[in-house]
């Protein structure tokens, strides 16, 4: 079945620090990919979508690469702020689903540190 | 426009009294999900509507949950009884998913969740 792995948190970095959060997934068919962020005592927010392979979504300074080749779609920020520090949700669609359904990624803590 | 509105935002309960949950989705989505995420869990799926219709509820724990959606601005998420390992915060969410082509783009909009304690 369907399933996205995350690197494993926290992750802590000082401000202006380069950023990487690991996903991978396994699917069949062609499925979109997802960041979702959550800010504390917030619920899950869109960060960043890829819908096809190559495809680079980005957002607020985040980016994040559609690998079809590597079953990859690593987040990336060139230089994080304290206001960065939330937990991130790497996660996919199929879209041969006709429901919306997304499976998520366990999530990675982020804490950004002055 | 409003988002995904859920009440109560904080729930204290005792073991073995009821909890019903409430989520009113965004007008025009026609997909619903209801989520738990705990520490040691994560984020879980529950069960997910499509056109009100339950789709997918193998998410649910025990017969001690259940949900309905009597219609498409409304639906319930019920813990009879309740113990203290359901403590956790319920996150409602609603899509475009569609009842035939698909047509979504993905993604989803989260309510502010509600946090249950279970004493």
């Amino acid at each position: 079945g369907n399933s996205v792995t995350q690197m494993e948190g926290p992750v802590t970095l000082s401000e202006e620090a380069f950023l990487t959060i690991n996903c991978t997934y396994t699917a069949t068919g062609y499925p979109s990919l997802f960041w979702y962020v959550q800010y504390p005592g917030e619920g899950l927010q869109l960060l960043l979508k890829a819908t096809k392979a190559d495809d680079k979504g980005s957002n607020k300074g985040f980016e994040a690469t559609y690998r079809k080749e590597t079953t990859s779609f690593h987040l990336e920020k060139g230089s994080v702020q304290v206001s960065d520090s939330a937990v991130y949700f790497c996660a996919l669609s199929d879209k041969r689903s006709n429901t919306g359904k997304l499976i998520f990624g366990q999530g990675t803590t982020l804490q950004v540190k002055p | 426009d409003a988002g995904v509105i859920q009440s109560p935002r904080h729930e204290v309960t005792e073991m073995g009294q009821e909890v019903t949950l409430r989520c009113k989705p965004i007008s025009g989505h026609n997909s619903l999900f209801w989520y738990r995420q705990t520490m040691m869990r994560g984020l879980e799926l529950l069960i997910y509507f499509n056109n009100n219709v339950p789709i997918d509820d193998s998410g649910m724990p025990e017969d001690r949950f259940s949900a309905k959606m009597p219609n498409a601005s409304f639906s319930t998420l019920k813990i009879q009884p309740s113990e203290p390992r359901d403590s956790a915060v319920y996150f409602c969410a609603s899509s475009l998913g569609s009842g035939g082509t698909f047509s979504n783009t993905g993604e989803l909009f989260f309510g502010e969740g509600s946090r249950l304690t279970v004493l």
